[in-house]
């Protein structure tokens, strides 16, 4: 596609349910990374793949965020047993290489927990 | 640790005007430092990066940046801003091999016409 493509734009659960956050990179693009961005503040890494590896879940808050990329290409991220504390801007970027390259971001799905 | 410190939260410049917003930063070996820009309700988009070479770093828009070893700055500037310029600002340093990357706090600019 023309850019990275994240669904849903918004999300509203309640405290305890799961939820799925879709992100679709540029095609041919290697890398895939998820950030959370909390209001007022600078995105905070989570999670890197390199194709379909996981390289670094370093920034994964606890055992609840999980993250996978089973084709190299769309990658889902899931946040188990929701809790208010998790509501932020989730946002997903790619870039074609490994390496320090300019990462290309998405709009972001805005998760809000009641 | 790799960090990067935005002292300003909001910068005010009137349209026309030159504007700088100000980055520090701490690394360990050579400096790989990057700038994004994030319109409302939009995702980050990439301005200019600093690996080697040129302490001035020309990018997109119209923006350059000034890097300073001696005084571990990485300022953004604009010689005449426009209002469409108003956005929030991140600096960046890589955290690792990767390209994953750690983000200051953010600057909000605002041009006022």
């Amino acid at each position: 596609g023309a850019g990275v493509s994240q669904s849903p734009r918004y999300k509203v659960t309640k405290r305890g349910q799961d939820v799925a956050l879709r992100c679709d990179p540029i095609s041919g693009h290697v890398s895939l990374y998820w950030y959370r961005q909390a209001l007022g503040q600078g995105p905070e890494f989570l999670t890197y793949f390199n194709y379909e590896a996981q390289q670094d879940k370093s920034g994964l808050p606890n055992d609840r965020f999980s993250a996978e990329r089973p084709e190299g290409s769309i990658s889902t991220l899931t946040i188990q047993r929701t809790e208010q504390r998790d509501s932020a801007m989730y946002r997903c970027a790619s870039s074609f290489g490994t390496g320090r390259e300019k990462l290309f971001f998405g709009s972001g799905t805005q998760l809000s927990v009641l | 640790a790799q960090s990067v410190a935005q002292p300003e939260d909001q910068v005010k410049v009137a349209e026309g005007n030159p504007l700088t917003v100000k980055c520090t930063y701490s690394v360990s070996g050579n400096p790989y430092l990057f700038w994004y820009v994030q319109y409302p309700n939009r995702g980050l988009q990439f301005l200019l990066k600093y690996i080697t070479g040129d302490n001035l770093v020309k990018g997109s828009y119209g923006f350059e940046a000034e890097f300073n070893k001696s005084q571990t700055s990485f300022h953004l500037k604009k010689p005449s801003a426009l209002v469409s310029d108003s956005a929030l600002y991140f600096c960046a340093v890589p955290g690792g091999n990767t390209g994953k990357l750690i983000f200051g706090q953010g600057t909000t600019l605002q041009v006022k016409p």
